[in-house]
């Protein structure tokens, strides 16, 4: 499974888009980029997947290069409920994911 | 919501003691997933089930054993809990994609929060 890396944490503020990259260099063709997100004293659950280009659905956007070594995932206009934190994943399955340490996003007022 | 339960929710035990985690879901999902999460880090796979009576361990098994012998049900047992295995522990399930176009999520349960003294 390839590995990924992303920041640590990011600060926004509400009514701001937020842009998160994860890089992933030694990615499989097989492989699909998943992002989850988790709040606190939850279960992560699945927010977007892409392949490649760009993929949009009524929580997100997911913006992938063509050479796929990375992606961003694009939270339009976030509120203080999108404070979370945000995971992203590759692999050629649901099967055995590995989930790494995220990225803690704030938004504040 | 997918209906995944976990029982208990909390449990506090001592150290040495034997410790079972319930995972069931009603979902008919072929894999389920015992996870677990420290404070500040991502979840670690501890086992997984890709069926009736058919398991296999994860990156953090030591510890651990689980048994399926229903579809609906997974266990999480610590055969004698030691204070490093206080966690929260989720249970995911998800089914097996085929195909370019049939990836498919995990979803998850609330959690157990565990405290091993």
């Amino acid at each position: 499974l390839a590995k990924t890396t992303q920041p640590i944490s990011m600060d926004s503020y509400e009514g701001q888009e937020v842009n998160i990259t994860c890089s992933h260099n030694n990615i499989a063709t097989n492989d699909y980029i998943t992002w989850y997100q988790q709040f606190p004293s939850q279960g992560p659950r699945f927010i977007i997947q892409g392949y490649k280009t760009k993929v949009t659905n009524e929580v997100a956007s997911l913006f992938i290069p063509a050479d796929r070594k990375s992606s961003t995932l694009s939270l339009p206009r976030v509120s203080l409920s999108d404070t979370a934190v945000y995971y992203c994943l590759v692999g050629d399955s649901s099967y055995k994911l590995i989930f790494g340490s995220g990225t803690r996003l704030l938004v504040r007022p | 919501d997918a209906g995944i339960t976990q029982s208990p929710r909390h449990k506090v035990t001592e150290t040495g003691t034997p410790v079972t985690l319930r995972c069931h879901q009603t979902e008919n999902h072929r894999y389920m997933y015992w996870y677990r999460q420290d404070p500040g880090h991502g979840l670690r796979l501890i086992h997984y089930s890709y069926g009736v009576k058919d398991t296999d361990k994860g990156e953090v098994s030591d510890g651990y054993s689980v048994s399926r012998s229903k579809t609906e049900d997974f266990l999480l047992t610590l055969e004698s809990a030691t204070s490093s295995q206080t966690s929260v522990y989720f249970c995911a399930i998800s089914e097996l994609g085929a195909g370019e176009n049939s990836y498919n999520e995990q979803f998850f349960g609330p959690g157990t929060r565990l405290t091993v003294l």
